[in-house]
């Protein structure tokens, strides 16, 4: 079956210190696959898009890798800071299924001062 | 403002009244989305409309009915809902379909008693 999969559990980390999120997808294959921050009560904001022929993106303290091989995205907060404390939802775009963007379940990061 | 607005921010209503949620932007954009989020599950795609022509329909039950007189309204008329039915719905709008990060509004909460 197709499945995408971020971490489920909350991820809590330190102020200053580097989030690493995972995505994971089984039976898809993607053209590009994005990420976005979502904060309670509010819509999806668009972060990064990468492509499948791309390794990794970078934009301000984001960092996202793209592993076609094994199946992977990791996202990256540099010197993370509280204001970073949100869900992170991966999606990804996947060939022959018309045209969706499909979203996973999102990974909750809190970041303690 | 992200540039997609979304009224009314909250909606309760009865298993047998009919209501409309409105959805507008002024980006631009050509293509315009439903997504529905669930409490713990991820974002479910509801109706794409490219260029004012409906292009998906995912599996939507009939008592869900959206509708896009222009490129840059789009409605979602509801009636005869169940409880189960209570979630966040989401509009988004792109520049097109592919390639893009969405834009989201900020969502309207819909709890159906």
């Amino acid at each position: 079956s197709q499945k995408i999969e971020q971490n489920s559990e909350a991820l809590n980390i330190q102020e200053g210190k580097t989030a690493t999120l995972t995505c994971n997808y089984t039976n898809y294959s993607p053209a590009y696959l994005q990420w976005y921050r979502q904060d309670p009560g509010r819509g999806p904001v668009f972060l990064l898009l990468i492509r499948e022929n791309e390794k990794e993106k970078r934009k301000e303290r984001l960092k996202v890798t793209f592993d076609t091989t094994l199946k992977q995205s990791l996202f990256h907060i540099t010197a993370s800071q509280p204001a970073d404390s949100a869900t992170y939802l991966c999606a990804l775009w996947p060939y022959n299924q018309g045209g969706k963007l499909i979203f996973g379940q999102g990974t909750e990061l809190s970041v303690k001062p | 403002e992200t540039g997609v607005t979304q009224t009314p921010r909250h909606l309760v209503m009865g298993m047998t009244n009919k209501k409309s949620l409105k959805c507008e932007q002024h980006l631009g954009h050509n293509a315009m989305y439903w997504y529905k989020q669930s409490a713990k599950k991820p974002l479910e795609l509801m109706f794409v409309y490219s260029l004012e022509e409906r292009v998906e329909n995912n599996s939507v039950p009939s008592r869900f009915s959206p509708e896009c007189p222009n490129s840059s309204h789009l409605f979602l008329h509801l009636h005869t809902l169940q409880p189960e039915d209570s979630a966040l719905y989401l509009c988004a709008s792109s520049p097109d379909r592919a390639n893009y990060g969405y834009t989201f509004g900020s969502g309207t909460r819909l709890t159906v008693v």
